[in-house]
């Protein structure tokens, strides 16, 4: 079964970069859509946004601005940028997977996340 | 798009039920059959408990299930058992503009 397994730096300055990578293991990346989804401290869930294997993206457009997932096919694999962080992007960051339904000539995601991710935590603080 | 709204808390005894609502919007939960379910234990990641409004996957019990009226959905758990006192959130597909929402969160309490 496919497993999903977010890494990357655990603390990050404010006003830099937050990145983070998600390795897809179990089986293949392509086909479908992944997302990144987070959740601050004692707080709820927030859909940051999704990739196709392909390469189309969509983003929360709370986050538009600032977020930038990208794909690597080759190592399956997929990532997380977040420019400008503040201390309000602190959060257990996890990556899922979307499944998707073939129609009309294309693949479209649908519209629940599994598996996921056992999250990371990233705190942004100096 | 604000956070679809569900109460704080709910609990029961093992063996009763409990239901937890979710309130959206026309835009959100009341506009489109999309609403799932998701269980979280603490420190562990969310699980898929329900799809679709109603759909349960592979594995999980059915004693979980969905519904949907209006622009609030609920999920129902009968038969309480130990392991079901978790965290609970809804999430509804938003558009194609804002995508996905999820609810406040709801703690499930076994007593």
């Amino acid at each position: 079964q496919v497993q999903l397994q977010e890494s990357g730096p655990g603390l990050v300055k404010p006003s830099e970069t937050l990145s983070l990578t998600c390795t897809v293991s179990g089986g293949s990346i392509s086909s479908y859509y992944w997302s990144w989804i987070r959740q601050p401290p004692g707080k709820g869930l927030e859909w940051i946004g999704y990739i196709y294997y392909s390469g189309s993206t969509n983003y929360n457009p709370s986050l538009k601005s600032r977020v930038t997932i990208s794909v690597d096919t080759s190592k399956n694999q997929f990532s997380l940028k977040l420019s400008s962080v503040t201390a309000a992007d602190t959060a257990v960051y996890y990556c899922a997977r979307n499944p998707y339904y073939y129609g009309s000539g294309s693949y479209y995601p649908l519209n629940w996340f599994d598996p996921w991710g056992q999250g990371t935590l990233v705190t942004v603080s100096s | 798009q604000s956070a679809l709204t569900q109460p704080r808390s709910v609990s029961g005894s093992p063996g009763q039920s409990v239901t937890i609502s979710c309130t959206g919007t026309s835009s959100d939960v009341g506009g489109y059959n999309y609403v799932s379910w998701y269980q979280q234990h603490p420190g562990k990641a969310p699980k898929l408990m329900i799809y679709d409004v109603s759909k349960r996957p592979s594995g999980v019990p059915d004693r979980f299930s969905g519904s949907k009226s209006g622009n609030t959905a609920s999920l129902t758990i009968s038969g309480l058992q130990a392991e079901d006192e978790a965290d609970y959130y809804c999430c509804s597909y938003a558009g194609s503009y804002t995508y996905y929402v999820f609810g406040t969160g709801t703690k499930v309490t076994v007593l």
